[in-house]
């Protein structure tokens, strides 16, 4: 089983739309939680960064952790075709020097 | 701009040439990463620096070599690629290996 999973899609969705993203991982050692937004010729970006389980809010975004149940979620509310780009999870532990354990990515489109 | 350059944005060379990718941070961070991004599949890590010293060589072929000369600057030297080794390399830093990487805008690599 990998680490951390996330279903590539790709998911389309009208304008205006409530888009939830979400990852699954195996490692319940995995403390901070992170989302980077990945633009077509960019490097990914850090949209949401939480620790432990838990919700955050920034804007139209939304951060859910589950610990128990292994699972991160993404909402982001009325989406936008600014919205459209690939969408990472990312954890890692909380000690040691493992590095950041990245899913595959989710390309999403919002259609206008 | 991120705060992470690299150069140069796109290269295409040879199965015999030799070229390096170049990295630059002015974040202040002490640790810095490559990545390889291929199609359809996760980031794939490939080299950690933390405080100038390697950490992490995720059996990478010695065909990659980097090398970190200081805290700010990263390069990847690059010689007898192959083909599959097309793709985008992207490196990232960040203040620490479990917080969130800033990433550059990558380097898109063909080898023909």
């Amino acid at each position: 089983q990998k680490e951390v999973e996330q279903d590539p899609g790709p998911l389309s969705v009208p304008e205006g739309a409530i888009v939830s993203l979400n990852c699954t991982y195996s490692n319940s050692a995995f403390q901070y939680f992170m989302w980077y937004r990945q633009y077509s010729r960019k490097g990914p970006e850090l949209l949401m960064y939480t620790y432990s389980s838990g919700n955050k809010e920034d804007g139209r975004f939304t951060a859910q952790v589950d610990k128990s149940s292994k699972y991160i979620s993404l909402f982001i509310r009325d989406s936008q075709p600014s919205d459209s780009a690939t969408y990472l999870c990312a954890m890692s532990e909380q000690t040691g020097n493992t590095p950041l354990v990245f899913g595959k990515g989710t390309r999403l489109s919002v259609i206008a | 701009e991120t705060g992470v350059t690299q150069t140069p944005r796109h290269l295409v060379m040879g199965m015999t040439n030799k070229k390096s990718l170049k990295c630059e941070q002015h974040l202040g961070h002490n640790a810095m990463y490559w990545y390889k991004q291929s199609a359809k599949k996760p980031l794939e890590l490939m080299f950690v620096y933390n405080f100038k010293e390697q950490t992490e060589n995720n059996s990478v072929p010695s065909r990659f070599s980097p090398e970190c000369p200081n805290s700010s600057h990263l390069f990847l030297h690059l010689h007898t690629l192959q083909p599959e080794d097309s793709a985008l390399y992207l490196c990232a830093s960040s203040q620490d290996v479990q917080r969130g990487y800033t990433f550059g805008s990558g380097t898109r690599l063909t080898v023909v």
